[in-house]
């Protein structure tokens, strides 16, 4: 059973610093990773999308990176702000394009301001 | 640009009732639609999803079901609603392949 673990279940930090949110997950052979974020009572708003083929993706302050070969995934986020408290899902693709996703249980990010 | 509807928004049922929730897709066709559960305290699950009329797929064995009538309408259902299907109900839609899935507001269900 393929598992997606994240670490760690939750942060808080103060406005301003750079941080790390690390996602890891039992078998290399995924189709995509995907990095979501979700407000409270809210949906998921799809932030990344890195396909197995690459290393990493960029968008604004947002970076996530891809080693399939450790099984890991991490999301930089640079230069924190308090719109950025939510929680933050790492899900992968492991059984092809129509397949569903599987999901960590996420880290609960507090930016302090 | 494509948009993503679920209702009810909220919904609050007695054991023992039944169940119809429904996503639908606007500005696509063809998509891949999926429905997920988060349950408290629990990552999501997905429970179905479907990459075309009339074909649905099970992940989890449960007394939930799902039909996709039309090309962008998905609908969960139950017969007789447990207290363990109380959680946060969400539509997701992807094009074919291997891309960004993109999700509903949810519906929140709590079984009393």
């Amino acid at each position: 059973k393929q598992e997606v673990t994240q670490i760690p279940a939750a942060l808080s930090v103060p406005e301003g610093e750079n941080l790390v949110l690390n996602c890891s997950f039992t078998d290399s052979a995924i189709y995509n990773l995907q990095w979501f974020r979700q407000d409270p009572g809210k949906g998921l708003t799809s932030l990344l999308l890195i396909q197995s083929s690459q290393r990493e993706q960029t968008s604004g302050r947002l970076n996530a990176s891809l080693d399939k070969s450790s099984g890991r995934s991490t999301l930089y986020i640079a230069a924190s702000q308090p719109g950025d408290s939510a929680t933050y899902l790492c899900a992968v693709s492991f059984g092809g394009g129509a397949d569903g996703l599987t999901f960590g249980k996420g880290t609960h990010l507090i930016i302090q301001p | 640009s494509q948009t993503i509807h679920q209702w009810p928004a909220t919904l609050v049922q007695p054991v023992g009732s039944p169940l119809s929730l429904e996503c639908t897709v606007e500005g696509t066709s063809n998509p891949n639609l999926y429905w997920y559960r988060q349950a408290a305290g629990r990552g999501l699950q997905l429970l179905f999803y479907s990459v075309g009329i009339g074909q649905i797929s099970s992940e989890v064995p449960q007394n939930l079901s799902a039909s996709r009538p039309q090309d962008r309408q998905f609908i969960l259902s139950s017969k007789k609603l447990l207290l363990s299907d109380s959680g946060f109900y969400l539509c997701a839609w992807t094009r074919q392949g291997r891309e960004t899935q993109y999700f509903g507001p949810g519906t929140r269900l709590l079984v009393l």
